[in-house]
């Protein structure tokens, strides 16, 4: 089966650092997607991993272990813009879906 | 660049009424498009993709149904909504022509059932 799993909630404090972990398990997975989505507003793309390892961009950072089924989402120097839902999906090569964990609820706190 | 429009941005509708939400994308060709429903708190849920014109791939049996009349038109249809119909309707689009890339999210439609 298509399973990913995240967890549903998680606070941090403004200027600090968190990880959002994401595990998955998925047949013919082909890449990692980050989303980030403000409450009541459409999802925006974050990342992309297909290689293992870490991606850099700017304060976000992904990182991917195919072997394992894992990724994170790495946040720094939190503003309190940045309290939103973050969603993983499994990119699967065999057809044109994305496979959906339902969401980490990220909450800043000053 | 592209980009990807829908309507009504907010809807409310009585059971049993008809419903009808359009997606329309610019500034790309043959895009893969795909229609996904989120509850309130919740993922989201894919409810129809289509890779072309009149070809569309169902992945929740339901009382809603999807047509793609043009190559970068998307409409979202039912002819009697149920309660459980309610939710945020996401139209998004991806590159087409090959393997599945990144999904770009129109602004959304928030549809109540009442």
């Amino acid at each position: 089966g298509q399973n990913i799993d995240q967890p549903t909630e998680m606070t941090a404090t403004e200027g600090a650092i968190v990880q959002i972990n994401c595990t998955y398990q998925t047949s013919g997975f082909n890449g990692l997607f980050w989303y980030q989505q403000h409450a009541g507003e459409a999802p925006t793309f974050l990342s992309y991993n297909v290689l293992d390892g870490l991606e850099e961009k700017g304060r976000f950072s992904s990182f991917l272990s195919r072997s394992k089924g894992y990724s994170y989402l790495l946040l720094k120097e939190l503003q309190m813009k940045d309290s939103a839902s973050y969603l993983c999906a499994s990119r699967l090569d065999s057809n044109y879906q994305l496979i959906w964990g339902a969401g980490t609820k990220l909450i800043i706190k000053p | 660049s592209q980009t990807i429009h829908q309507w009504p941005a907010t809807l409310v509708q009585p059971v049993g009424s008809p419903l009808s939400l359009e997606c329309t994308v610019e500034g790309t060709s043959n895009p893969n498009l795909y229609w996904y429903r989120q509850a309130a708190g919740r993922g989201l849920q894919l409810l129809f993709y289509s890779v072309g014109i009149g070809q569309i791939s169902s992945e929740v049996p339901q009382n809603l149904s999807a047509s793609r009349p043009q190559d970068r038109q998307f409409i979202l249809s039912s002819k009697k909504l149920l309660l459980s119909d309610s939710g945020f309707y996401l139209c998004a689009w991806s590159q087409g022509g090959g393997p599945p890339d990144t999904q770009y999210f129109g602004p959304g439609t928030r549809l109540t059932v009442l």
